[in-house]
């Protein structure tokens, strides 16, 4: 059974660094693009960026490019969303999703995880 | 950069149909493929429908997908309505310079 099981919940101050993480099972992790989408309370979805775990190539939305960093670590099937300096705006829920390579579809979504950034 | 146009909010009665418009403000609809997703409130989102029309499994056929070039536009048409269809959908395609464009999403609501 493919699943993307996500880290918990964080709660942060302005300033402070964090690192979040999207792990993945019952799928050759290596195989297939990860993506990360940002959903601030009541709003739409974002893509922030997608990284290929078998050579980690990466892109980002322009919209997010300087913000975050993407990575990942095939060794343990995980992939990763980071910030050296939170802001309040970064409060949100953060989805990693599998991109399935032939139709592009994301078919699998982790559970989400929600950070809260705030003095 | 282009950008998919959906409404914000569409309503309909249980066992109604409704259409949910996705408009691509630039470059052709019909160039690449485009998915549709389904979010509850507080879960997280599902495909309903991906290359323009098909349905993952699981799906009922009650939910179909269309492109209409003429409109530059892609439609989630929903028959038969359920009150547990009532979600927010996303509409997503891409290019080969935009990997990933979300629509900014319609709230339905079956009353």
């Amino acid at each position: 059974e493919v699943q993307l099981v996500q880290s918990g919940a964080e709660v942060k101050k302005p300033g402070e660094s964090l690192k979040i993480s999207c792990k993945g099972s019952g799928y050759d992790f290596t195989t297939y693009w990860i993506g990360w989408v940002r959903q601030m309370p009541g709003k739409g979805l974002e893509w922030m960026g997608i990284i290929y775990p078998g050579d980690s190539d990466t892109r980002y939305s322009p919209s997010f490019q300087g913000q975050v960093t993407i990575s990942a670590d095939k060794s343990i099937s995980t992939a990763y969303l980071q910030w050296s300096s939170l802001k309040a705006s970064d409060t949100a829920m953060y989805y990693c999703a599998r991109r399935e390579g032939v139709t592009l579809n994301f078919d699998f979504w982790g559970q989400g995880a929600l950070v809260t950034v705030s003095s | 950069n282009f950008m998919l146009t959906q409404p914000h909010s569409v309503s309909e009665s249980p066992g109604k149909t409704v259409t949910i418009s996705c408009t691509r403000s630039s470059g052709s609809i019909a160039s690449n493929y485009v998915q549709w997703y389904q979010q509850r409130p507080g879960s997280a989102p599902t495909t309903v429908l991906y290359e323009d029309d098909q349905r993952p499994s699981g799906v009922p056929d009650r939910f179909s997908g269309s492109i209409d070039s003429s409109s530059n536009s892609a439609s989630l048409t929903i028959s038969g309505l359920k009150t547990e269809d009532e979600a927010d959908y996303y509409c997503q395609s891409y290019d080969s310079d935009n990997p990933v464009v979300f629509g900014g999403g319609t709230k339905l609501t079956v009353l």
